[in-house]
């Protein structure tokens, strides 16, 4: 059974600092794997989707890498921003059906 | 460009009363849908997907039931509400499988 879990659970850092989210999962036979934003009481923004077939991407400040060997997936978020603060998740795609499986995210604050 | 749509924000329901949450995307078609529900400080729970107009796919037995009137609209529905139905449910779709998935803003219910 895949089960997919983030470290830390939360993570508070000065503004301005580089940083690492990390997510892991039990089984390699992904898909994909998804790296998405939660504000408070929102809905979740899609940052980066990664396939199985790449090692990582880029969307300006954040980079996501994947390795699925050792079943391992790291957001990197350069000169974190106050409004970087949100709840940040990782979701990966089965091969088999339509469900994403959920880790139970990192909370980042940012301190101005 | 794409746009969805959940309704309604916020709900305050008493226990044994129905429910209807609803869904709808702009801008694609034939969209696979997703139900997800998040419970406080917990992580999202696929609920009902769906591929097609009248095809629904059930992930967790409950006393939640799907629909999809229309190619571009999903309901979440419920006869009689219990308790631990109260969270935030999101909506969700994807133009293919394995493809990045997109939120809704969420509904968050609270059942008394």
């Amino acid at each position: 059974k895949q089960e997919v879990t983030q470290i830390p659970a939360a993570l508070s850092v000065p503004e301005g600092e580089n940083l690492v989210l990390n997510c892991s999962f039990t089984d390699s036979a992904i898909y994909n794997l998804q790296w998405f934003r939660q504000d408070p009481g929102k809905g979740l923004t899609s940052l980066l989707l990664i396939q199985s077939s790449q090692r990582e991407q880029t969307s300006g400040r954040l980079n996501a890498s994947l390795d699925k060997s050792s079943g391992r997936s790291t957001l990197y978020i350069a000169a974190s921003q106050p409004g970087d603060s949100a709840t940040y998740l990782c979701a990966v795609s089965l091969d088999s059906n339509y469900q994403l499986i959920w880790g139970a995210g990192t909370k980042l604050i940012i301190k101005p | 460009s794409q746009t969805i749509h959940q309704w309604p924000a916020t709900l305050v329901q008493p226990v044994g009363s129905p429910l209807s949450l609803e869904c709808t995307v702009e801008g694609t078609s034939n969209p696979n849908l997703y139900w997800y529900r998040q419970a406080a400080g917990r992580g999202l729970q696929l609920l009902f997907y769906s591929v097609g107009i009248g095809q629904i796919s059930s992930e967790v037995p409950q006393n939640l039931s799907a629909s999809r009137p229309q190619d571009r609209q999903f309901i979440l529905s419920s006869k009689k509400l219990l308790l631990s139905d109260s969270g935030f449910y999101l909506c969700a779709w994807d133009g293919a499988k394995y493809a990045e998935q997109y939120f809704g803003p969420g509904t968050r219910l609270t059942v008394t």
